[in-house]
């Protein structure tokens, strides 16, 4: 089974900072891969997912997020955050045929005004 | 909102209570899930179903009884529980196709005492 590890349990940083959110899975096969955010008090929403293609997608709220298949990463970025970006994120993988999605324990990111 | 929705949303019950977890989707999905939520610990997936059917049990105790009893209502039933059982318990569905976006609920907040 594929494992996702996120590598920052938890982000602090300013308005208008950038935010570079890492993602790795461990499978040798096709993979789709999603970033999900949970904001809180709220369930759990999809930002953007990769299934083949470009490998750089664009999400909502202007978050994109770089597939490098060579590196087994998906990391997520965004150039200027908000307040309101503050929330957790998750990245999560399956593989093409099957309906299990392997979530990352997340990470938290809180934006100080 | 997601088109999803659960009942209740905070359920604290004692290790011999009986109680079951509801959850609805307003999407004309085929798939349904549960998962677990623990904190700071990835999303743990449980059961999942197609069509009615179950296709995915997750190495989940007993104590956990999911039951479909069509595409649109998925139960978690709920007995003898642990105290380490105490998560936010999560509905999710999808149209069916292994690589379609999953839909979340709010999630059931349960304490077990």
């Amino acid at each position: 089974a594929q494992s996702v590890s996120q590598h920052n349990h938890h982000v602090i940083l300013s308005e208008a900072a950038s935010l570079e959110l890492g993602c790795n899975y461990s499978y040798g096969g096709t993979v789709n891969l999603f970033w999900y955010v949970q904001y809180p008090g709220q369930h759990l929403q999809l930002l953007l997912k990769y299934f083949s293609g470009d490998p750089l997608v664009k999400g909502i709220k202007g978050f994109e997020a770089e597939f490098i298949k060579s590196k087994f990463s998906f990391n997520l970025r965004k150039p200027s955050v908000q307040w309101s970006d503050t929330a957790e994120y998750f990245c999560a993988v399956n593989t093409i045929g099957d309906y299990k999605l392997s979530f990352g324990a997340g990470t938290t990111v809180t934006v100080r005004a | 909102e997601t088109g999803v929705t659960q009942t209740p949303r905070h359920l604290v019950m004692g290790m011999t209570n009986k109680k079951s977890l509801k959850c609805e989707q307003h999407l004309g999905h085929n798939a349904m899930y549960w998962y677990k939520q623990s904190a700071k610990k990835p999303l743990e997936l449980m059961f999942v179903y197609n069509f009615k059917e179950q296709t995915e049990n997750n190495s989940v105790p007993s104590r956990f009884s999911p039951e479909c009893p069509n595409s649109s209502h998925l139960f978690l039933h709920l007995h003898t529980l642990q105290p380490e059982d105490s998560a936010l318990y999560l509905c999710a569905s999808s149209q069916g196709e292994r690589q379609d976006e999953q839909f979340f609920g709010p999630g059931t907040r349960l304490t077990v005492l």
